[in-house]
C-alpha cells in the first residue's frame, strides 16, 4: 500500500516567516508533485519533481520553492508567507507500470499565514 | 494546450435517484481520464479510470472521444457518495491536469 505522508496536518504561520512543507513517499516513485486546493479553483500544480535533484514550475510557482535532495522526500518552501497563500497543500508521487498511470495523494496541510 | 472542464460546483441528489457529474476535456491525442474523489476529511484517492473500464462503487464513466467527455455516473446514489470529485487527464506528460471540482452532496 502506497503511502505518502506530510510533515502537518495543520499549520499556522505569520506573514513574513519562511514556511517548510514536508513530504515524504514509501513506494520509491520518480515523480513527485505539490499541489494547492482552493474551493472553486481546484487542485493547481505548484511545482513537480522527476528526479532528485530535478525540479520542474507548475501553473503557480510564484512565491514558492522545492529540494528534492532524496528520492523520498520532496519539501516546499515558501520564503516568505503571505496571507494569499493561506490553503490546503497537497502532495503526491506517480507511478506508471504497464501503461497504468496512477497518482497517491498525502493527506494534506492546511496552511494558515496571518 | 489540455483542459478539463466541470461545469458544476455544486450537484445536490436525493438518495436513490441518478447521478450524473459532468467532465469534458480538450486535449489532440489520446489521453488517459481519471476521476478522483475526496471524501470528508479524507485524502484524495483515484476512484476510477477509463481505460479499466470497470464499475467502482457503482459509477461508471465512459470516454465519449468524439464529445470530448468522460462523464461519471451511478444510476442510484448513497448518502455516503458525498464527496468532492475531481475530473483529470494525463496525456503523456506524467502530470495530471485537474478540473475544478464539483461537490455532490446526496440526501437523504
Amino acid at each position: 500500500d502506497v503511502k505518502v505522508t506530510q510533515s502537518s496536518r495543520y499549520l499556522v504561520k505569520r506573514t513574513g516567516e519562511k514556511v517548510f512543507l514536508e513530504c515524504v513517499q514509501d513506494m520509491d516513485h520518480e515523480n513527485m508533485f505539490w499541489y494547492r486546493q482552493d474551493p472553486g479553483l481546484g487542485l493547481r500544480l505548484i511545482y513537480f519533481s522527476y528526479d532528485v535533484k530535478m525540479k520542474e514550475k507548475g501553473d503557480i510557482p510564484e512565491g514558492y520553492s522545492v529540494s528534492r535532495e532524496k528520492k523520498e522526500r520532496f519539501s516546499l518552501i515558501l520564503e516568505s508567507a503571505s496571507t494569499n497563500q493561506t490553503s490546503m497543500y497537497l502532495c503526491a508521487s506517480s507511478v506508471s507500470e504497464g501503461g497504468r498511470y496512477e497518482q497517491y495523494f498525502g493527506p494534506g496541510t492546511r496552511l494558515t499565514v496571518t | 494546450a489540455q483542459r478539463v472542464t466541470q461545469p458544476e460546483k455544486l450537484l445536490s441528489v436525493f438518495k436513490g435517484a441518478p447521478v450524473e457529474l459532468k467532465c469534458n476535456y480538450s486535449y489532440s491525442g489520446s489521453p488517459e481520464l481519471f476521476w478522483y474523489v475526496q471524501y470528508s476529511r479524507q485524502r484524495l484517492q483515484l476512484l476510477l479510470r477509463h481505460i479499466s473500464r470497470e464499475s467502482i462503487k457503482g459509477f461508471t464513466a465512459d470516454l465519449n472521444k468524439g464529445e470530448t467527455s468522460f462523464h461519471l455516473k451511478k444510476p442510484f446514489a448513497q448518502e455516503e457518495d458525498s464527496a468532492m470529485y475531481y475530473c483529470a487527464l494525463e496525456g503523456g506528460s506524467e502530470k495530471l491536469v485537474f478540473g475544478k471540482g464539483t461537490k455532490l452532496t446526496v440526501n437523504p
